[in-house]
């Protein structure tokens, strides 16, 4: 069990340029989360799949954001246009349906500075 | 709508004392509950949980968290500090049949030889 990896770790950018994420969950699980937190503030929910499908998405996730799970397995959280307010922490959690159903295992997170 | 109350932004405790960590939630059936640690610039690990059950919970690293139903809190414990402790704690709710975890803003430990 190798956890929950993310990759780039740390990202800066320019102001309406288009980033890339991409979260690794742990190999069994069927659930995969996106959060983003800002400095000084708690995770904040965006997204959430169960294998391929994305099941609910956050009022936080406008319409520059795309997120997929095209395979069941990795998933990529797109920022379109970047703006300075979309720099914060993106972490990446996933879960297993069926076993401690509640119990998200959070990866290192993408540090995304926009400027 | 569920959300999660930590009133301590800084706490600050000598290596070798005990701890308390505040947590208040409010959700309106029984709550799954959740402490967090963040190191610096990493991602978040799961010290302990409560899903139902005894009230009282053991989680790892030597920390144990107790749910009061009555003062909706779940309070995060531990009998003496260790200077690997410092970090950013964060306590987190989800209800049944949620799959969000709302957290709190956090508590930053910070300790002192």
């Amino acid at each position: 069990d190798t956890g929950v990896s993310q990759d780039p770790r740390h990202k800066i950018t320019k102001r309406g340029q288009n980033v890339t994420f991409r979260c690794d969950p742990i190999s069994e699980h069927n659930r995969l989360y996106w959060y983003r937190q800002t400095l000084g503030q708690g995770p904040e929910f965006l997204t959430y799949f169960q294998n391929e499908a994305q099941l609910e998405k956050s009022r936080l996730l406008s319409d520059r954001f795309s997120a997929e799970r095209p395979k069941g397995s990795f998933s990529t959280l797109e920022i379109q246009r970047t703006e300075q307010g979309d720099s914060a922490m993106y972490l990446c959690a996933s879960s297993l349906r069926g076993e401690g159903i509640y119990e998200q295992y959070f990866g290192p997170g993408t540090r995304l500075t926009v400027t | 709508a569920q959300s999660v109350t930590q009133p301590d932004i800084h706490i600050t405790v000598s290596e070798g004392a005990s701890l308390e960590l505040r947590c208040n939630y409010s959700y309106g059936a029984t709550p799954y509950l959740f402490w967090y640690v963040q190191s610096p610039g990493q991602g978040l690990q799961l010290l302990l949980k409560y899903f139902s059950g005894d009230t009282l919970v053991q989680g790892i690293k030597g920390f144990e968290a107790e749910f009061k139903r009555s003062q909706s809190s779940f309070n995060l414990r531990k009998p003496s500090v260790h200077w690997s402790d410092a970090a950013e704690y964060f306590c987190a709710v989800v209800g049944f049949g949620n799959e969000k975890l709302t957290f709190g803003t956090g508590t930053r430990l910070t300790i002192i030889p």
